[in-house]
């Protein structure tokens, strides 16, 4: 199975920053990698696919790039509605694996 | 609009079955692969099970194999997930979610299940 390493655990911000997660995966995903978003109480929403592909909806203040093994995910001029988890999956392979999550919080 | 209701859900005792539901609507079921996803109270997302867009196809994560069954009926645009055997480290919020080009993208709102005597 593919390990995905996901860091911080938890991040803390203020409105107008930018924020930064990263997700090293245990073998190459040939960027198969996508990033949800997931607010208490309700089901994750996948906000990019395929490393950079933003999903429809999603604001272009969210981002992510990456290659081989290694990933990241930005959010520039963090909003007050982005205070959320956030959680990468790879699905190069079954079985689909997420990492630990980052919980990102307001300082 | 996609829509995903999980029904089915509640508290069960060890060892004991459960039979979890999905209705799908606002898209065409039939052309869609289909999995569960849980998540352990306060704890990260977990991939259970995969099914392809004909049922043709399942896959499982390790630990449910052989206790866990998911199907689908593409006539009634229903997603299932039966669970037997059922172990106190399976309780959790389990979602079903849409597989459009290999990436899990629409999500039900989640089934709760409680398994404890």
């Amino acid at each position: 199975d593919i390990q995905m390493t996901q860091s911080p655990p938890s991040l803390s911000a203020s409105l107008g920053d930018k924020v930064t997660i990263t997700c090293q995966a245990s073998q190459n995903i040939s960027k198969y990698i996508a990033w949800y978003q997931q607010k208490p109480g309700k089901a994750p929403r996948l906000l990019i696919r395929y490393t950079s592909t933003l999903e429809s909806g999603t604001p272009s203040r969210f981002s992510g790039s990456g290659s081989g093994r290694d990933y990241s995910f930005s959010i520039s001029n963090v909003e007050s509605e982005d205070i959320a988890s956030y959680y990468c999956l790879q699905y190069v392979n079954l079985p689909w694996t997420f990492g630990g999550g980052t919980k990102l919080e307001l300082k | 609009e996609v829509q995903l209701v999980e029904s089915g859900g509640g508290l069960v005792q060890p060892g004991r079955s459960m039979k979890l539901s999905c209705a799908a609507s606002g898209f065409t079921f039939s052309n869609y692969g289909m999995a569960w996803v849980r998540q352990a109270p306060k704890k990260g997302l977990e991939w259970v099970a995969y099914i392809s867009y004909d049922g043709g196809s399942t896959y499982y994560r390790d630990p449910v194999k052989g206790r866990f069954t998911i199907s689908r009926d593409n006539a009634k645009s229903t997603l299932y997930l039966q669970m037997d055997s059922l172990r106190s480290e399976d309780t959790a919020t389990y979602y079903c979610t849409t597989e459009r080009h290999g990436v899990m993208d629409a999500w039900g709102q989640g089934a709760s299940v409680t398994v404890s005597s």
